[in-house]
């Protein structure tokens, strides 16, 4: 089974950077997803990590470390529209490919 | 990305009624997908994960005959939800895949409220 563990809830500051904490503990591992979701809407994908290192998309860096089961999810420059949970998901291996989510991490950015 | 439509975004039923929610992968052939449940505040759930023209597989706790999953072809995939109760009133949201694994493409997501 698949067991993934976030923060519940973090502030920042407008500008400021933010790192949201993933820790994980697996039967088998295929890739880390990170999603943003704001308030009744799907969630929309921001990254995906399978390897360890950092990948960097604009804003938003993700890092991985498989031997930890731990990621992070980078976001700079911060902007109140970033105001959303945060989704750490991982897929297992097991061929199905379906993604088990972590609580989510409710992100208030505050001017 | 690619672009996952799930229709309706909303609805209302009585209790006892019959809604379908339908998944429709709109640039790609999604060769599984996947359905969430999510309720307030908390995160999603997966109920099942269907594979065009074969049965799905539920999660265990998922009442298959509640939440009837039909995968006819590649790009649509529909979820039933039968005899609805106040309980079923949720987020429920639909995920595709294609044959490359670096994403899993949501659809808008459809609130159910069963009164």
């Amino acid at each position: 089974g698949q067991n993934i563990d976030q923060p519940t809830e973090m502030t920042a500051t407008e500008g400021a950077i933010v790192q949201i904490n993933c820790t994980y503990q697996t039967s088998g591992f295929n890739g880390l997803f990170w999603y943003q979701q704001h308030a009744g809407e799907a969630p929309t994908f921001l990254s995906y990590n399978v390897l360890d290192g950092l990948e960097e998309k604009g804003r938003f860096s993700s890092f991985l470390s498989r031997s930890k089961g731990y990621s992070y999810l980078l976001l700079k420059e911060l902007q109140m529209k970033d105001s959303a949970s945060y989704l750490c998901a991982v897929r297992d291996n097991t061929g199905r490919r379906a993604l088990t989510f972590g609580s989510g991490t409710r992100l208030q950015v505050q001017p | 990305g690619a672009v996952v439509s799930q229709h309706p975004s909303w609805v209302i039923c009585k209790s006892g009624t019959s809604v379908k929610i339908e998944c429709r992968s709109l640039d790609f052939q999604a060769t599984t997908m996947f359905w969430y449940r999510q309720f307030p505040k908390q995160s999603l759930m997966l109920m099942a994960t269907s594979n065009e023209g074969s049965k799905a597989t539920y999660e265990q706790g998922v009442e298959k005959d509640k939440f009837l999953i039909n995968h006819a072809s590649l790009t649509l995939s529909t979820l039933t939800v039968t005899s609805a109760h106040p309980e079923d009133s949720s987020f429920y949201i639909c995920s595709a895949q294609g044959r490359v694994d670096t994403e899993a493409f949501f659809g808008q997501g459809t609130r159910l409220t069963v009164v």
